[in-house]
């Protein structure tokens, strides 16, 4: 059975970089896509990026030019990097993985989320 | 983007009783729709993907169906442990979700 498990610092200052790992274990990150969303406190689910092992990525528009979501194959690892973040990043990050099916998809394993507050 | 609308925001419901939760697409999306369960503290739980389809493990109590811009979310005889907010998602283009539906006891 697929796990997965956010990792990362949970209190940044503004303009600091975010820097999640989300680490799989029960599958190989080689076999589907796999994405980074985000819940502000009280609110509803946001995306934010996917990654495939060969690099093709996508990003939600509204944080592309701050994103950055990579994989590292050797460690089954993904990572999800947010540059310049402002109090508005504050948010449960959650890590998930993409099942694909035909031109079908859904998010079915998701880590258990982390907490990162951006405060000064 | 996609944008999804959820009805209602909340409903209080009793044990036994048959809950219906609807979505609404800005487009049509064929049947680009996934419903999750959430539970306070926890993680999205997938229960329906592609409008009809039934997750493996999840009960036979929860269904979905709809097409095009018109979803609709099933939960016949609720449960205790089927109090939580429920979303929608479309996957037509670059995933989106409703705002929720809170189900909560009455």
């Amino acid at each position: 059975q697929v796990q997965l498990h956010e990792s990362g610092p949970g209190l940044l200052k503004p303009s600091e970089t975010l820097s999640l790992t989300c680490t799989v274990s029960g599958d190989s990150i080689t076999s589907e896509y796999w994405s980074w969303f985000r819940q502000p406190p009280g609110k509803g689910l946001e995306y934010i990026a996917y990654i495939f092992y060969t690099g093709t990525t996508d990003y939600t528009p509204s944080l592309k030019s701050r994103v950055t979501i990579s994989a590292d194959t050797s460690k089954n690892q993904f990572s999800l990097r947010l540059d310049s973040v402002t109090v508005a990043d504050t948010a449960v990050y959650y890590c998930a993985r993409r099942r694909t099916v035909g031109s079908y998809h859904w998010f079915d394993s998701w880590g258990p989320g982390t907490l990162v507050t951006v405060s000064s | 983007d996609i944008q999804v609308t959820q009805s209602p925001s909340s409903l209080s419901a009793s044990v036994g009783d048959r809950v219906t939760i609807t979505c609404r697409a800005s487009q049509r999306i064929a049947d680009y729709l996934n419903w999750y369960q959430q539970k306070p503290g926890k993680a999205p739980k997938l229960l329906i993907y592609a409008s009809s389809s039934l997750q493996s493990g999840v009960p036979s109590r929860f269904s979905g169906s709809g097409s095009g811009t018109d979803f609709t979310l099933t939960i016949n005889s609720l449960q205790a442990e089927d109090f939580a907010t429920y979303f929608c998602q479309q996957s037509y283009s670059s995933p989106t979700f409703g705002q929720g539906t809170k189900v909560e006891i009455k």
